[in-house]
């Protein structure tokens, strides 16, 4: 049974570029939700996507978008790269939102 | 605004030497409380779920217990492999988890 999968695992980008991260969820799962991690700190919140919709919404800015597919995959978009986001993009899978949620080993996002 | 806090920041033990880390949180209408396990340079892997006070549960040499204010995980005899940093997380709806910065164990041979 696969896990949640994210792509690429490492990113270098320049700042003001634009980069998109995947997801595939857990098998069976149909809630997406995003996650920022700064070295040493514990995972943000991002947003959550449910039925191809985004259901609540962390304090980042607009920046930062996203994208549900009808196969349950996720995508984040990340315009306008700044050096502060620089950090680790984790995906996390659960069923209908509620209870656990099920981690992916993130993407490693460097900002030149 | 949901706020968690763990102490301490790191620990260090001897083989065999059982302690425990503290997760203080501030969740209106707590939904759950959940520990997780992290790697360096890895998603973090679930651990447990704790949903009302007085709740506990236990994998392996890991039991985690529930207040109505704070969690504790406790490592009973730990092992090498049994370092890691240990997240908590709070969640007062279906949808976020609110964590804090964890603990990061070191345990020695």
């Amino acid at each position: 049974d696969a896990g949640v999968t994210q792509s690429p695992t490492h990113l270098i980008k320049t700042r003001g570029q634009q980069v998109t991260l995947r997801c595939s969820p857990k098998s069976g799962h149909d809630t997406v939700s995003w996650y920022q991690q700064a070295l040493g700190q514990g995972p943000q919140f991002i947003f959550q996507y449910y039925e191809e919709e985004e259901r609540q919404r962390g304090n980042f800015p607009d920046r930062f978008s996203g994208h549900q597919f009808p196969n349950y995959s996720s995508e984040l978009n990340v315009n306008a790269l700044l050096l502060g986001d620089s950090a680790l993009y984790l995906c996390a899978s659960s069923s209908g939102g509620a209870g656990e949620q099920f981690f992916g080993p993130g993407t490693r996002l460097t900002v030149l | 605004e949901d706020q968690v806090t763990q102490s301490p920041e790191a620990l260090r033990l001897q083989e065999g030497e059982s302690s425990s880390l503290n997760c203080s949180y501030t969740v209106s209408g707590l939904r759950g409380l959940f520990w997780y396990r992290q790697d360096p340079g890895k998603g973090p892997e679930f651990l447990f779920t704790l949903y009302s006070a007085g709740e506990e549960k236990e994998k392996e040499r890991l039991k985690a217990t529930l207040t109505k204010k704070e969690s504790f995980l406790h490592i009973t005899a730990p092992k090498p492999e049994d370092s890691a940093t240990y997240l908590c997380a709070g969640s007062s709806n279906d949808y976020k988890l609110s964590f804090g910065a964890g603990t990061t164990v070191t345990v020695r041979a």
